[in-house]
């Protein structure tokens, strides 16, 4: 049972340049978040998805897109990643929006 | 504001008790969540309270006050693998989770 699959798990990356983390869920669960940490901060919310075909903005929305096309996936997008983008990116999910969460392993992002 | 406050730091000895307070000023309660998150991995489940009152989960109990605004982890019988973070985190009246900046707790032996 995989759960929740983040990739890549690590990335540097050029200011200026697009990135793609990808998130996947073989859970079925119809909610899901990309969060991200920062020391000395707790988890904010990015983005997220009630259900597929839906999203909604979090507390950090700023200068980051997401999608849900289907239950299983919902990848982050970064259109023009700028240093302050830096972090560790944490991509959950729900079975109902109101339990518990399950998250992916993190994807460690650099913008230089 | 919505507020969480954990200490930020502790220590105890392997096979005490540790207490890891969390205090919370939100906007609604709908529940209050502790994870668990060992350096570099991602935060685990480990007890949800929505009532007044202790959970009790093996080693772990949580306690909640709501009139109080508090919540409480409490650790038995500490090993070396407990030295992690603890996280907790209140859900607010619009069912968003907000987070605690985390305790990292440290064992020593």
């Amino acid at each position: 049972i995989a759960g929740i699959t983040q990739a890549p798990t690590s990335q540097i990356l050029a200011a200026g340049r697009r990135m793609t983390l990808r998130c996947t869920q073989d859970m079925r669960h119809n909610a899901m978040y990309w969060y991200r940490q920062d020391l000395g901060l707790g988890l904010r919310l990015i983005h997220y998805s009630n259900t597929a075909g839906t999203t909604g903005k979090g507390e950090v929305p700023d200068g980051y897109s997401v999608s849900r096309a289907n239950t299983d996936d919902f990848p982050l997008t970064l259109a023009s990643a700028v240093p302050s983008q830096t972090s560790v990116y944490f991509c959950a999910s729900s079975d109902s929006g109101v339990g518990e969460l399950f998250f992916g392993e993190g994807s460690r992002l650099t913008v230089l | 504001g919505q507020n969480i406050d954990q200490p930020t730091e502790m220590t105890a000895t392997e096979g005490a008790i540790v207490q890891i307070n969390c205090t919370y000023q939100t906007s609604g309660f709908n529940g209050l969540f502790w994870y668990q998150q060992h350096a570099g991995e991602a935060p685990t489940f480990l007890s949800y309270n929505v009532l007044d009152g202790l959970e009790e989960k093996g080693r772990f109990s949580s306690f909640l006050s709501r009139s109080k605004g508090y919540s409480y982890l409490l650790l038995k019988e500490l090993q070396m693998k407990d030295s992690a973070s603890y996280l907790c985190a209140v859900r607010d009246s619009n069912y968003q989770l907000i987070w605690g900046a985390g305790t990292k707790l440290i064992i020593k032996p």
